[in-house]
């Protein structure tokens, strides 16, 4: 069965600097991928999504993720975080066939300090 | 509003009672899922409804779990003899026809069961 490992459960930041959250799936066929974020007491935004395409995947609020097929990987990137990006990330598939359901993470909490 | 509704935000229940999770899809999105989140983990899948069929159930809904979706609309989930283990958030999400397309998540159901 398909799963999703984002091997750090929490990653504190200073303000400013450069975050890298990591995912790796199990799935050696092509899957759909994606990032979604929490905020505290909310539900779930798209923040991005890999279908095909460009490896390199943008948001609109400056993070990036990179698929890697060979090694299975899928990490979220951002060059300079702020305070507003504290919030829990989590990874997820979409395996092929089925019915375009997401198969998630146990997320990262990103906690920024000033 | 157009985005996916729940009703009602919080509930604290006893145990042994039953209660019921309303969630109004974004217009037209004929996909419909379920999913339960506990603190600390990334949502697992429940359901999931195609129109008014219900195409999926996870080994996690038990027989005290019942997922409706009767005219291919809104829908409900029913928790019948609650019990401690049972409180969760509960996520209800939508998505247009073709896989790959954004799931759109709602705010959440959050139970508890004292």
């Amino acid at each position: 069965a398909q799963s999703v490992t984002q091997l750090d459960s929490q990653v504190p930041v200073f303000e400013e600097a450069p975050v890298e959250l990591r995912c790796n799936y199990s799935s050696s066929v092509s899957v759909y991928l994606f990032w979604y974020v929490q905020y505290p007491n909310q539900g779930l935004q798209l923040l991005l999504k890999y279908l095909s395409g460009s490896t390199l995947v943008e948001s609109i609020n400056g993070f990036e993720a990179e698929f890697n097929k060979s090694q299975t990987s899928f990490h979220l990137r951002k060059p300079s975080v702020h305070i507003s990006d504290t919030a829990e990330y989590f990874c997820a598939v979409i395996p092929p066939g089925g019915y375009n359901k997401l198969i998630f993470g146990a997320g990262t909490r990103l906690a920024v300090h000033p | 509003d157009t985005g996916v509704s729940q009703d009602p935000r919080h509930k604290i229940t006893k145990r042994g009672q039953n209660v019921t999770f309303r969630c109004d899809p974004i217009s037209e999105h004929n996909r419909l899922y379920w999913y339960r989140q506990t603190l600390g983990q990334g949502p697992e899948f429940l359901t999931y409804f195609q129109n008014e069929a219900q195409l999926e159930k996870s080994r996690l809904l038990s027989d005290r779990f019942s997922a409706e979706r009767p005219k291919g609309s809104f829908s409900t989930l029913e928790i019948q003899r609650t019990e401690q283990g049972d409180s969760a958030m509960y996520l209800c999400a939508s998505s247009p026809g073709q896989s790959g397309n954004t799931i759109y998540f709602g705010e959440g159901s959050w139970l508890t069961v004292v």
